[in-house]
């Protein structure tokens, strides 16, 4: 009953560096993607996969990549960190099906500040 | 360019009465529209959804309609209840594109 599991939950970086935001399902949906959420900004969408192997870029993909080696898991990794990168990101899942709302499961979010 | 619009950020509605949130949209290859609810620190979780062939779906005090023809959705929620204080997310599928197309969000507050 996991769901969708993003860690770390709050992280504060310096100019520069470089992290992994790691995000798991346990759902085997073939869907997953990562919004960044802002104030009056709504959800961005940053980076999706539909299937392992298998990535492409959503609305603001600059200074973040992404890769898909297993259904199960989708990092989202910042190669050198900005005070603009400085958000909340949910991790969210979903099926993939031709029918059907094809529900996003989200995860609890992870807090970035970049100083 | 925003296809997926919620133009009033806030909303108050007093306990016990209906809470109504609106949403517009522009493209008109959208085929499901979803409503998101999200409390602070907390992930969205989903509410209820209206496929675009639809014009209402109801699910307890919860219904959402959709005018095709205006390209407009609207959330009801009867009657509030103080928990149902939240910023409610409207968001859309298809058109073109995987996954979904959020709205800015509409924070809505209960007042007793």
């Amino acid at each position: 009953n996991a769901g969708v599991t993003q860690t770390p939950k709050f992280q504060v970086l310096k100019t520069g560096q470089s992290m992994t935001l790691q995000c798991a399902q346990d759902m085997n949906h073939e869907y997953m993607s990562w919004y960044r959420q802002d104030p009056g900004m709504g959800l961005r969408l940053i980076h999706y996969s539909v299937g392992a192997g298998i990535t492409d870029q959503g609305e603001v993909p600059n200074g973040y990549n992404v890769s898909r080696s297993t259904t199960e898991d989708f990092p989202l990794r910042l190669l050198s960190a900005a005070p603009s990168q400085t958000s909340v990101y949910f991790c969210a899942s979903s099926y993939r099906r031709s029918s059907g709302a094809n529900v996003l499961t989200f995860g609890a979010g992870s807090r970035l500040t970049v100083l | 360019d925003q296809q997926v619009k919620q133009n009033s950020p806030s909303l108050s509605v007093q306990e016990g009465r209906i809470s109504i949130l609106n949403c517009d949209y522009t493209n008109s290859m959208f085929d499901y529209f979803l409503w998101y609810k999200k409390y602070p620190a907390e992930g969205p979780t989903f509410l209820i959804s209206i496929s675009s062939i639809k014009d209402k779906n109801e699910d307890g005090r919860f219904t959402v309609f959709l005018n095709k023809s205006a390209k407009h959705l609207s959330l009801h929620i009867v009657p509030s209840q103080p928990g149902d204080s939240a910023v409610y997310f409207c968001a859309a599928r298809g058109g073109g594109a995987d996954g979904l197309t959020f709205g800015k969000g509409t924070h809505l507050i209960i007042q007793p």
